[in-house]
């Protein structure tokens, strides 16, 4: 089976820089995705690794280590509208969203 | 605007009903991804379509079924509504077959009653 684990919540103030990890249990793997979610919208996409390394957009970045079965999202210059739920995502034999990580930004 | 449409927006029934749950993807985008969101959880993945064909199933109930027409739209159909079918759906469409990046669309809130 597939499964993935996130914290539930991390809180952080303006400017600061937050790294949401997800650890992955998988059947076959392809990719490892990142999404952000605010409350009563959809999740919108922010990054994907295939490969090991680190992946840069903008102030966000994405790491993978696929010997550690490992991840993370780095947000750095932290700003309010930052505040939204973000969900891992690992493309293996299925498609399985971890758990998702509330972020509040506070001022 | 992530380009993937769904209808309707709202909908409100019974238990025991049965429901149809349309989205329109990204226009070239050939695969077609369902979810469930249930309140202040995650997102449940249900299955994919590539190009008219079934690619990938998730933890779809037996009373849940989904197809993709030649014009590459997609309903889910919903029978035997239960209370906690209640949750939000969102399809999700990507270019190819693979699901790295997948745009969602703003979701149906099913109601059952």
């Amino acid at each position: 089976g597939q499964s993935l684990e996130q914290p539930s919540e991390v809180t952080a103030v303006e400017g600061a820089i937050v790294q949401i990890n997800c650890t992955y249990q998988t059947s076959g793997f392809y990719g490892l995705s990142w999404y952000q979610q605010h409350d009563g919208g959809a999740p919108t996409f922010l990054s994907y690794n295939a490969l090991d390394g680190l992946e840069e957009t903008g102030r966000f970045s994405s790491f993978l280590s696929r010997s550690d079965s490992y991840g993370y999202l780095l947000l750095q210059e932290l700003q309010m509208k930052d505040s939204a739920s973000y969900f891992c995502a690992v493309e293996g034999q299925n498609f399985v969203f971890g758990p998702g990580t509330r972020l509040s930004v506070l001022p | 605007d992530s380009g993937v449409t769904q209808t309707p927006k709202h909908l409100i029934t019974a238990t025991g009903q049965r429901v149809t749950l349309r989205c329109s993807p990204r226009s070239g985008d050939l695969s077609v991804y369902w979810y469930q969101q249930s309140l202040d959880q995650g997102l449940q993945f249900l299955i994919q379509y590539y190009n008219g064909e079934e690619r990938a199933k998730g933890n779809i109930l037996e009373r849940f079924s989904a197809q993709q027409f030649p014009d590459l739209h997609s309903e889910l159909n919903l029978s035997s509504l239960e209370l906690g079918d209640s949750a939000l759906y969102f399809c999700a469409s990507s270019v190819g077959l693979a699901a790295n990046e997948q745009f969602f669309g703003p979701g149906t809130r099913l109601t059952v009653l």
